[in-house]
């Protein structure tokens, strides 16, 4: 059992495009997060969600919108994408509160051409 | 600001050695330091972690050896093997208002020779 998934694994889409990764928890976690990875694998929070609502949001261009339909689930949707959105992007979720042992997807790499 | 410092950037380490990697933090606030481990097309996984109120924490070859004066903690893996060979990143958090989030070390990499 995956216990955290997220897809597609890879997505590669030209300039413009508007794209979705999805993520889904089976650990019965209250909080979630978006990291970006870049391509010096350096690993930088975008967004955090406990219990559905949205708790952080780092200084992320307002063209990435995460979407939390239930404490199981966070999407990223991603506007008008652009070169330097390329990365992996990272689901995981904790436990919460005192609790901030996170466990990480498998990652979706983004290429944007 | 980087709040994390992790070196060194890349290691190369014979089987059987001891890897070391450094971290420094400068929040005095961090509670809570993880060491995760990352291979190659996977997401990054819980290695071992410690809290300030110890200086050390040993599972199996890996190693936290942790000095709160210094704000400085490092991972120590014994006997290293090839299939250690994979990006190692510190971490730290704190706990505020009811939650908490990581961050990272820019992360080494870890290559074990055979």
């Amino acid at each position: 059992d995956t216990a955290v998934s997220q897809t597609p694994k890879y997505l590669v889409t030209q300039m413009g495009n508007d794209k979705s990764i999805k993520c889904e928890q089976n650990l019965g976690h209250d909080t979630m997060y978006w990291y970006k990875q870049d391509s010096k694998k350096f690993l930088k929070i975008m967004f955090s969600y406990n219990n559905k609502e949205l708790i952080i949001n780092e200084t992320v261009p307002n063209r990435f919108s995460p979407k939390s339909p239930d404490k199981a689930h966070l999407n990223l949707h991603i506007n008008s994408l652009e070169l330097g959105d390329s990365a992996v992007y990272f689901c995981a979720s904790s436990p919460g509160g005192w609790k901030t042992e996170a466990f990480f997807g498998q990652g979706t790499r983004l290429t944007v051409v | 600001q980087q709040q994390v410092k992790q070196s060194p950037q890349s290691l190369i380490v014979q089987k059987g050695g001891i890897s070391i990697i450094n971290c420094a933090y400068e929040n005095t606030a961090f509670d809570y330091f993880p060491w995760y481990q990352q291979f190659p097309g996977k997401g990054p996984a819980l290695l071992i972690a410690i809290r300030p109120d110890v200086s050390e924490k040993k599972e199996g070859r890996f190693t936290i050896s942790f000095n709160k004066s210094a704000k400085q903690f490092s991972l120590h893996i014994m006997d290293s093997q090839p299939g250690d060979s994979a990006t190692y990143f510190c971490a730290a958090s704190m706990v505020n208002s009811g939650y908490s989030t990581l961050t990272f070390g820019k992360g080494t990499m870890l290559l074990v020779s055979p």
